[in-house]
């Protein structure tokens, strides 16, 4: 069945350190691929999305790439800030309604 | 605000005891998902609502578990004859037939048995 493997946390930077968090998955057909956020306190929320291979797609100075052909999405940010410390989801949805969840990242930014 | 409202945000009850969760989505979200999420795990599909209808429902969902959607807005989670393992938090979430890349989640209902 279809599943998201993600990098395991928790994961802490410095401030302005380059961010990598791996993301990979296994789908039946053609999946489209999301990382969620959740700040501490509220709900997830979409950061970015890429719907066919090799989109790319970015927010909040964050980007992953769709890799078909090594069916990875990895979350990348060339600098972080304490802001961004939160715990991030890399998902996918393919030929259902279902949308599949990895286990998730936290990632704390210290000053 | 009109975003995707649960409650109650906290429900604490005794083994056996029945709960139940509300969530209300976006307004002009047709599209109504409960996911259910542990400790230190994504949240896992329990089951999906396109407008009235449940279209989808996960193995997860035993037989104690019942939701509905009567009139295609607010939806209800019931739980019934609560267990230890059922405590966990319960996320709502919405979203277009539109855009059905994006979720809506709301904050979440996080239940406690004890």
């Amino acid at each position: 069945g279809d599943s998201v493997t993600q990098m395991e946390g928790p994961v802490t930077l410095s401030e302005e350190a380059f961010l990598t968090i791996n993301c990979t998955y296994t789908a039946t057909g053609y999946p489209s691929l999301f990382w969620y956020v959740q700040y501490p306190g509220e709900g997830l929320q979409l950061l970015l999305k890429a719907t066919k291979a090799d989109d790319k797609g970015s927010n909040k100075g964050f980007e992953a790439t769709y890799r078909k052909e090594t069916t990875s999405f990895h979350l990348e940010k060339g600098s972080v800030q304490v802001s961004d410390s939160a715990v991030y989801f890399c998902a996918l949805i393919s030929n259902g309604n279902q949308f599949y969840f990895g286990t998730g990242t936290s990632l704390t930014v210290i000053p | 605000d009109t975003g995707v409202s649960q409650d109650p945000r906290h429900k604490i009850t005794k083994r056996g005891q029945n709960v139940t969760f509300r969530c209300d989505p976006i307004s002009e979200h047709n599209r109504l998902y409960w996911y259910r999420q542990t400790l230190g795990q994504g949240p896992e599909f329990l089951t999906y609502f396109q407008n009235e209808a449940q279209l989808e429902k996960s193995r997860l969902l035993s037989d104690r578990f019942s939701a509905e959607r009567p009139k295609g807005s607010f939806s209800t989670l019931e739980i019934q004859r609560t267990e230890q393992g059922d405590s966990a938090m319960y996320l709502c979430a919405s979203s277009n037939s539109v855009n059905t890349g994006e979720l809506f989640f709301g904050e979440g209902s996080r239940l406690t048995v004890l």
